[in-house]
């Protein structure tokens, strides 16, 4: 049973195009996150979701809008999309901030391509 | 700003030649530092947190220790299966509330 599962795997798309990656988590955390991985295995945190509330947001363009329906699902909605947009995003899931041995469980990756 | 920089890049072993990876950090103030482990094609996986300087943790061949502005995963008689990028990230006590800050990892690569 996946413990953070995220939806879809492969995601590729044209230049302008507005799409979505879904995410869930069934440890009973507080808090979701997103990373974005570049093509340098760089992890930069985008969001991150404390009980529904946005608690941190990057320097992340504003067409990226997260979604948090309830504390066990954060969606990733990005408008427009660019060639820059191409990436690995993971979704990933703690107990409160700062709280919590554990760290983070991380998803297995979006990889989203824009053509 | 919080840093974490990950040394060497990439590292090259033979099974069972050992070795250590660094961590070098700087924090306001340290809440925890994590060792990840990431597979090809795959999320990071936890390994370790540490909390204070004078730590240290062990998982089979794997063993984190840290200091007040390092850490270092010691690898002792790696096996092939031990091949991954090995991640280490901070937990800023200051204002990040909680965000895990990332170095950009240390590519293992262990040959029979």
């Amino acid at each position: 049973d996946t413990a953070v599962s995220q939806t879809p795997k492969y995601l590729v798309t044209q230049m302008g195009n507005d799409k979505s990656i879904k995410c869930e988590q069934n440890l009973g955390h507080d808090t979701m996150y997103w990373y974005k991985q570049d093509s340098k295995k760089f992890l930069k945190i985008m969001f991150s979701y404390n009980n529904k509330e946005l608690i941190i947001n990057e320097t992340v363009p504003n067409r990226f809008s997260p979604k948090s329906p309830d504390k066990a699902h954060l969606n990733l909605h990005i408008n427009s999309l660019e060639l820059g947009d191409s990436a690995v995003y993971f979704c990933a899931s703690s107990q409160m901030p700062g709280t919590g041995g554990g760290g983070y469980t991380f998803g297995s990756g979006t990889r989203l391509t824009v053509v | 700003e919080d840093q974490v920089t990950q040394s060497p890049e990439a590292l090259r072993l033979q099974e069972g030649e050992s070795s250590s990876l660094n961590c070098s950090y700087t924090v306001s103030g340290l809440r925890g530092l994590f060792w990840y482990r990431q597979d090809p094609g795959k999320g990071p996986e936890f390994l370790f947190t540490l909390y204070s300087a004078g730590e240290e943790k062990e998982k089979e061949r794997l063993k984190a220790t840290l200091t007040k502005k390092e850490s270092f995963l010691h690898i002792t008689a790696p096996k092939p299966e031990d091949s991954a990028t090995y991640l280490c990230a901070v937990q800023d006590g200051g204002g990040s509330q909680g965000n895990l800050i990332f170095g950009k990892g240390t590519k293992l690569s262990v040959k029979p």
